[in-house]
């Protein structure tokens, strides 16, 4: 059973570009999460996917952008990047049904901007 | 909003010490509370997780919290650690009203010295 697989694992941006990251869920699994973990921070919320619309979001700007495609599969799209955006960002997976918030993480991406 | 504190950024015990780590949180409502351990070079892991009932939940590795109500805490024990023991634990809450995100602590790098 595989768990959650992000891509790429390591990248390296300059300011201004812009970047896409990409998830695969936990098989049975219906809902992606994004968060952004900065070095020697917990996880921060971004926002949720479910049925191929964005059902909750946390304080960022819109430059952070998502998709959920049919397969339940997910990207992170960030435009013009900035440096405060190098950090490990972490995909998570989990059930719509029976929800308890409990959620399944993949290894991350790690994302670094110059 | 809901949030969580971790007080112990880093902690540095011996094998076989007794460890506390302390979790916070504010939130009026019910919630879901979990503990997440992050071993190095690992992805996100789930250690115990508590729902309802017995205050007091076991994980794994021999890991238990106890969640005191009255004083929005979910303390993370273990009587005697060892060197594998060493990584990074966050402390995480789901209020169950309106299905909210998971909000994590900012983490408590956790040495075992052998």
């Amino acid at each position: 059973d595989a768990g959650v697989t992000q891509s790429p694992t390591h990248l390296i941006k300059t300011r201004g570009q812009q970047v896409t990251l990409r998830c695969s869920p936990k098989s049975g699994h219906d809902t992606v999460s994004w968060y952004q973990q900065a070095l020697g921070q917990g996880p921060q919320f971004i926002f949720q996917y479910y049925e191929e619309e964005e059902r909750q979001r946390g304080n960022f700007p819109d430059r952070f952008s998502g998709h959920q495609f049919p397969n339940y599969s997910s990207e992170l799209n960030v435009n013009a990047l900035l440096l405060g955006d190098s950090a490990l960002y972490l995909c998570a997976s989990s059930r719509l049904a029976g929800d308890t918030g409990e959620l399944f993480f993949g290894e991350g991406s790690r994302l670094t901007v110059l | 909003a809901q949030s969580v504190s971790q007080h112990n950024h880093h902690v540095i015990l011996s094998e076989a010490a007794s460890l506390e780590l302390g979790c916070n949180y504010s939130y009026g409502g019910t919630v879901n509370l979990f503990w997440y351990v992050q071993y190095p070079g690992q992805h996100l892991q789930l250690l115990l997780k508590y729902f309802s009932g017995d205050p007091l939940v076991k994980g794994i590795k021999g890991f238990e919290a106890e969640f005191i109500k009255s004083k929005f805490s979910f303390n993370l024990r273990k009587p005697s650690v060892q060197w594998s023991d060493t990584a990074e634990y966050f402390c995480a809450v789901n209020a169950l009203t309106g299905r909210r995100a998971l909000t994590f602590g900012s983490g408590t790098r956790l040495q075992v010295q052998p």
